[in-house]
């Protein structure tokens, strides 16, 4: 059972380049996020997804896209990267909520510079 | 919006008690989490709190909750050297999967 799985794990992008993180979990949960940390900062959300084929914006959405083609896969997609977006970015997933306690699952983080 | 606030750093002995601190603003919160995060991996959860509970025990780890003040506190007895990490507290209203999470408190052991 591998969890939650992020590919790559460093990366640097030069300005303007684009890239896609990819996510992927194994547990049958039906919500997916993406946070980004920064230091001082904590983990801000940028997108998440409550089931195949819906997602939402999160608290720090611009630059980044995402789909939910699947319920393994939750990809984001840096568009034109800028400096501001180097950062470490953390995929989580969790059981769908009816209330009930669900905590997130956590990917070992990609670590992205972009110069 | 919700905010939640941790101080940056802590340093103690080891053997010593740790009690790491958070303050949130959401009064809707319905589940408080404490996660870990150790060099170079993701953060995992230590324990979690529901917001009718005062206090919960697990083994090393007790967590308090006072939610007048909104006040949740992580305390871990005999700190040891492997408890060195920066550690996370989260919330989220209404039992959703949105958590908020503080800026992440590095902990310290000293031998």
């Amino acid at each position: 059972n591998a969890g939650v799985t992020q590919t790559p794990k460093f990366q640097v992008l030069k300005t303007g380049q684009s890239m896609t993180l990819q996510c992927a979990q194994d547990m049958n949960h039906e919500y997916m996020s993406w946070y980004r940390q920064d230091p001082g900062m904590g983990l801000r959300l940028i997108h998440y997804s409550v089931g195949a084929g819906i997602t939402d914006q999160g608290e720090v959405p611009n630059g980044y896209n995402v789909s939910r083609s699947t319920t393994e896969d939750f990809p984001l997609r840096l568009l034109s990267a800028a400096p501001s977006q180097t950062s470490v970015y953390f995929c989580a997933s969790s059981y769908g909520s009816d209330g009930r306690v669900s905590p997130l699952h956590f990917g070992n983080g990609t670590r992205l510079t972009v110069t | 919006g919700e905010d939640v606030e941790q101080s940056l750093f802590l340093s103690v002995r080891e053997g010593d008690s740790s009690v790491i601190n958070c303050t949130y603003t959401d009064s809707s919160s319905t589940y408080l989490y404490w996660y870990k995060q150790e060099p170079g991996a993701g953060l995992q959860l230590l324990t979690y709190i529901f917001s009718n509970m005062d206090m919960k025990q697990d083994q090393r780890l007790t967590v308090l909750l006072n939610k007048k003040d909104k006040h949740l506190s992580l305390r871990i007895a005999d700190t040891q050297t492997g408890d060195s990490a920066i550690y996370f507290c989260a919330e989220t209203a209404g039992g959703g999967n949105k958590l908020t999470f503080g800026t992440g408190t590095q902990l310290k052991v000293e031998l």
